[in-house]
């Protein structure tokens, strides 16, 4: 079974430092990866998604990347604002099978003025 | 971009009494949908996946006579919590996904149940 884990569970950074937040997997057999946001009481927006044949996305500030073969993702935050605060998660879908994604328990980011 | 609308955003219930969530995709046809149920600072947990025209697939431990899934287009789902109590009092989100997920998941605005 699948086993998604994100580290850290919450972090505090002032304005304009880059982040790095983690997620690792158990199994490699996996179809694609996804990054989302979530604010508080809403729903998920997601922010990349990676299919298992590629190594990394990028948007605006954000930056994806992935290794299967470690089980191994993280999400870069460039220069970052307070309007990136939230909570972000990382749900990897699995091959060969009903690609039914399994969510990390999200990381808290809050980004101070 | 592919958008899931998802209604109402909050509702309030009395006990025993049942409400019904809808989620549409609004520019994709959604083959597969998701109902999952989120716990304050919690992740989201599987409640069912619903393919259209079909029976719900339930996870385990989910009371299908208690949360009902109408899969019954390509661009709608329901979910109806019937004969509610406070414990069923959570926020519920849907999620959808055309063709292979390929495309990823989109997912609703979430609904925030209150059952009093």
């Amino acid at each position: 079974k699948q086993e998604v884990t994100q580290i850290p569970a919450a972090l505090s950074v002032p304005e304009g430092e880059n982040l790095v937040l983690n997620c690792s997997f158990t199994d490699s057999a996996i179809y694609n990866l996804q990054w989302f946001r979530q604010d508080p009481g809403k729903g998920l927006t997601s922010l990349l998604l990676i299919q298992s044949s590629q190594r990394e996305q990028t948007s605006g500030r954000l930056n994806a990347s992935l290794d299967k073969s470690s089980g191994r993702s993280t999400l870069y935050i460039a220069a970052s604002q307070p309007g990136d605060s939230a909570t972000y998660l990382c749900a990897v879908s699995q091959s060969g099978g009903s690609y039914i994604p399994t969510f990390g328990r999200g990381t808290s980011l809050i980004v101070h003025p | 971009g592919a958008v899931v609308s998802q209604h109402p955003s909050w509702v309030i219930c009395k006990s025993g009494t049942s409400v019904k969530i809808e989620c549409r995709s609004l520019d994709f046809q959604a083959t597969t949908m998701f109902w999952y149920r989120q716990f304050p600072k919690q992740s989201l947990m599987l409640m069912a996946t619903s393919n259209e025209g079909s029976k719900a697939t339930y996870e385990q431990g989910v009371e299908k006579d208690k949360f009902l899934i109408n899969h019954a287009s390509l661009t709608l789902s329901t979910l109806t919590v019937t004969s509610a109590h406070p414990e069923d009092s959570s926020f519920y989100i849907c999620s959808a996904t055309g063709q292979a997920s390929n495309y990823g998941y989109t997912f609703g605005s979430g609904t925030r149940l209150t059952v009093v």
